[in-house]
């Protein structure tokens, strides 16, 4: 099925260090979410985005809806060893009832 | 209380066996969906529910057939599966099914066939 490119597809960074991730698309959206899923649980909602340039923040994660509405960032400040994980960025236009999901950012920390 | 419960957690079934996956929500959600997923793969979107409904069937196998029979439930019956259908399989709800808003993921089921 259709998906966003997600970049990077995986980071090691050190415990502390500062994170970002990106979705972009060839499609125009209404909706951004991030997830974050642990192996062999399901998606847990981190922010959900609803306007072009909206940035939004949930503890050490912000995430920013672009203005062009064909992407969307994520950044997770001073990363800890339970950061670890893959992100997901997921994207919807209004009136549809898919959301289009990115491949995926798999976030290793080492401590 | 932003939960979606999905039952059971792990499923080993035959090729030959009939099971059922089960989810449920409580948050007065009218819109319902089930994904498939890979290992190292996002979700994968099979069905939508919307009122109770089914709205979208991503031309999944007749294999797998979905139910609602409330609001707050969704089975995805079984039958006949191949070892290829070994996946995670996750249950969503919405408020709605047509508007930007948020979606919630359950826990998911692994599902093993053999």
């Amino acid at each position: 099925g259709q998906q966003l490119n997600q970049s990077p597809q995986s980071m090691f960074i050190q415990e502390g260090e500062d994170v970002s991730m990106n979705c972009t698309s060839s499609s125009i959206f209404n909706t951004w979410l991030w997830y974050k899923q642990d192996p062999g649980e399901g998606p847990v909602l981190l922010i959900a985005l609803y306007k072009a340039g909206e940035l939004t923040s949930n503890g050490r994660l912000t995430a920013q809806f672009g203005i062009t509405r064909k992407d969307s960032f994520l950044n997770i400040s001073a990363s800890i060893p339970s950061d670890v994980g893959i992100y997901f960025c997921a994207g919807r236009t209004s009136g549809t009832y898919k959301y289009i999901f990115g491949t995926g950012t798999r976030l290793k920390v080492l401590a | 209380d932003t939960e979606v419960t999905q039952t059971p957690k792990h499923l080993v079934m035959g090729m030959t066996n009939k099971k059922s996956l089960k989810c449920e929500q409580h948050m007065g959600h009218r819109a319902m969906y089930w994904y498939k997923q890979k290992a190292k793969k996002p979700p994968e979107l099979m069905f939508v529910y919307s009122y109770e409904k089914l709205s979208i069937n991503e031309s999944v196998p007749s294999r797998f057939s979905p139910e609602c029979p409330n609001s707050s439930l969704l089975n995805l019956h079984l039958h006949a599966l191949q070892p290829e259908d070994s996946a995670l399989y996750l249950c969503a709800s919405s408020q709605q099914a047509l508007t930007t808003d948020t979606q919630y993921f359950g826990p998911g089921t692994r599902l093993t066939v053999l």
